[in-house]
């Protein structure tokens, strides 16, 4: 049964880069036709997508944070992680990984999400 | 960017009692419409996809219906273990984006 695990500081400095990376156990990232995301959800709120990477590395970002955004996948770790440049208060949240089928280009439902990191941006 | 929708944003009902939960979409996603239910300190848990599609080991008393631009989740006899925030998701087009949440209360 596959099963995602987030992990990176749980603390960063504003205008610093946050760093977090998925694990994906119990099957490989590259086997099926998935697209790994990265969701995000501040403390009481809703949910917002991030972004996704495909295992052949091609991405697709949210337009309200594509400049700051960069994800980036290494099949021989079975992990995909997630960069975000520039932080500021308003980027603390739990940070969750997820795993969507790529039947379309929209994607299908998100199925497999890991527990969630917190992130607070602060100095 | 395609803006979803949810109705009420809280609800407080007895067990037993029948629930439904709205999702309206700022135009037409077809069925790619997914619920989620999320438990406090939980991640996100996929209750229905494609609108009406059940998903394995998910109660039957949870079901989904609509399309185009409307769509309902529906808990039947509603139970203590129901209480949680629940989500909307469209896959139709990119970015995918939530619904602001519905909480759900136990009386």
């Amino acid at each position: 049964q596959v099963q995602l695990q987030e992990s990176g500081p749980g603390l960063v400095k504003p205008s610093q880069t946050l760093s977090l990376t998925c694990t994906v156990s119990g099957g490989s990232i590259s086997s099926g036709s998935y697209y790994w995301s990265w969701i995000r959800q501040p403390a009481g709120k809703g949910l917002e997508w991030i972004g996704r990477i495909y295992t052949s590395g091609s991405t697709n970002y949210n337009p309200s944070l594509k400049s700051r955004v960069t994800i980036s996948v290494d099949t021989s770790k079975n992990q995909f992680s997630l960069k975000l440049s520039s932080v500021t208060a308003a980027d603390t949240a739990v940070y969750y990984c997820a795993r969507v089928g790529s039947s379309w280009v929209g994607g299908d439902a998100f199925d497999i999400w890991g527990q969630g990191t917190m992130v607070t941006v602060s100095s | 960017e395609i803006v979803l929708t949810q109705s009420p944003d809280f609800q407080s009902v007895t067990p037993k009692e029948k629930v439904t939960i709205t999702c309206r979409a700022s135009q037409s996603i077809g069925s790619s419409l997914h619920w989620y239910q999320q438990k406090p300190d939980q991640s996100p848990k996929l209750l229905i996809k494609y609108a009406s599609q059940s998903i394995s080991g998910v109660p039957s008393r949870f079901s989904g219906s609509g399309s185009g631009t409307d769509f309902t989740l529906t808990i039947n006899s509603l139970e203590a273990e129901d209480a949680a925030a629940y989500y909307c998701h469209q896959s139709s087009s990119l970015p995918v984006t939530f619904g602001g949440g519905t909480k759900v209360e136990i009386k």
